[in-house]
């Protein structure tokens, strides 16, 4: 079974400053990670998504996130935030267990990211 | 590339009322997937279509909500008879396949039900 933890429902930060959203997940196989992002009225996008290639993985508008299988983590980072970052974030993990040919994605709660000018 | 349509965006019924939502995913992906995403809450998948053969529907509470793809390409949800707790933005999205590729994600329809 796979679950998400995102550690914070929201998280604040001032235009500029570094972006910082917490995620813990659990696996029975080798998943695939991703981060979505949820702005208002508006549908899911992918920010990025880690599968078993590089550790460091890079995404769309500045945004990064670090896959720390010791630590089970896959937390997402941006050097400096911009007003437009403003959003709600989920953390996914998708398994696709052995011979079953289809893979599931578990979305966390979300982490509502504000930013102040 | 045209994106996952849904219609309608807004509906709002009474309860025990029936509703039905259609999506029509990115042309030439296989896989449908319907979510339920509660205020405050993740999306949590509903179901699955492979073409049109259901891969996963063990979330699906059968007893009132009912999904098809008979064609394989665009797909229905329907809620018969709807409760309170129903209310939720239904999401749809589409990947190429089913193991592992990206998803792509319609704007959603947002369901009251008072």
């Amino acid at each position: 079974a796979q679950s998400v933890t995102q550690l914070d429902s929201h998280v604040s930060v001032s235009e500029g400053t570094p972006v910082l959203l917490r995620c813990n997940y659990s696996s029975s196989y080798s998943p695939s990670l991703f981060w979505y992002v949820q702005h208002p009225n508006k549908g899911l996008q992918l920010l990025l998504k880690y599968t078993s290639a590089a550790t460091l993985v890079k995404g769309i508008n500045g945004f990064e996130a670090e896959f720390k299988k010791s630590e089970t983590s896959f937390h997402l980072t941006k050097p400096s935030a911009h007003m437009s970052d403003a959003a709600e974030y989920f953390c996914v993990v998708s398994e696709t267990p052995p011979g079953s040919g289809y893979s599931t994605l578990t979305f966390g709660k979300g982490t509502m990211l504000l930013v102040s000018p | 590339e045209a994106g996952v349509a849904q219609s309608p965006r807004y509906k709002i019924i009474e309860k025990r009322q029936s509703v039905a939502f259609w999506c029509n995913p990115i042309s030439g992906h296989a896989t449908l997937y319907w979510y339920q995403q509660i205020l405050g809450q993740g999306p949590k998948l509903l179901i699955q279509f492979q073409n049109n053969g259901v891969v996963d529907d063990s979330q699906l509470p059968k007893d009132r909500f009912s999904a098809e793809r008979l064609k394989g390409v665009d797909s229905t949800l329907k809620i018969q008879p709807a409760k309170l707790e129903d209310s939720a933005v239904y999401l749809c999205a589409s990947s190429l396949g089913r193991g592992g590729y990206e998803q792509y994600f319609g704007p959603g329809t947002r369901l009251t039900v008072t």
